[in-house]
């Protein structure tokens, strides 16, 4: 399957700093990206769709402002968390899909996971 | 707001034993359900339902949908310890987006 990588794998910081948190198609293209959040004990959320070129797609509750999201190759997506706080620790995971040229299952085109990035901020 | 909801929220079984993980979804534009095995990282993909009444086996694993009653299972015959993990099911939903809504997920541990 493909291959899909994020990093750091994790990561601690002070509240009020920032972090940014990379998604890295490694054998396709994708042109689109998809952003999770994973609190404890909880299944995935939503946060966000990027696509190539495009400005993001937040789903309802995500704060734009906080969670910057750059998609700007077809291989590299980042998620910034600007002036991080302790609520925001969470295990952050990326999926990226092809545009097409890589098909998965019954010609969907599947997504492919991260690793996950675990955030705490102190 | 598309939902997807799992049952149970977590088991505990002997290994050996057979699981039957429950998932119901109630989404708009509906494409297919599919199932996910999260060990310690990111999910792994398992089976992706479209067609009801359709069974996909995989080894000790199997799954069904039931699109009238807006149901899928998930079952494990003769249960391994390297089973335990935390099972996801997602709705997947058509359009170009293409959105993965996820459940609450079943955690499931089998003991020796």
């Amino acid at each position: 399957g493909a291959v899909v990588s994020q990093h750091p794998s994790w990561v601690i910081c002070k509240s009020g700093t920032s972090v940014k948190i990379e998604c890295r198609s490694l054998d396709f293209q994708a042109t689109t990206m998809f952003w999770y959040r994973q609190f404890p004990k909880q299944s995935l959320m939503l946060m966000a769709t990027s696509n190539e070129g495009s400005k993001a797609t937040y789903e309802q509750g995500v704060e734009k402002d906080k969670f910057l999201i750059n998609h700007a190759s077809l291989t590299l997506s980042t998620l910034t968390v600007t002036s991080a706080h302790p609520e925001d620790s969470s295990f952050y995971i990326c999926s990226a899909r092809s545009g097409g040229g890589r098909q998965g299952i019954s010609s969907y085109n599947e997504q492919f996971f991260g690793p996950g990035t675990r955030l705490t901020v102190l | 707001e598309d939902k997807v909801v799992q049952s149970p929220l977590s088991l505990v079984v002997h290994e050996g034993d057979t699981v039957t993980l429950n998932c119901s979804y109630e989404v708009t534009n509906f494409r297919s359900l599919l199932w996910y095995k999260q060990e310690k990282k990111a999910p792994t993909f398992l089976f992706m339902l479209t067609s009801s009444g359709i069974e996909k086996k995989s080894g000790r694993l199997s799954s069904i949908l039931d699109k009238k009653e807006l149901f899928s299972i998930l079952n494990i015959t003769a249960t391994q310890t390297g089973d335990s993990a935390i099972y996801l099911c997602a709705s997947l939903n058509t359009g170009t987006a293409s959105k993965l809504t996820f459940g609450t997920g079943t955690r499931l541990q089998v003991t020796l």
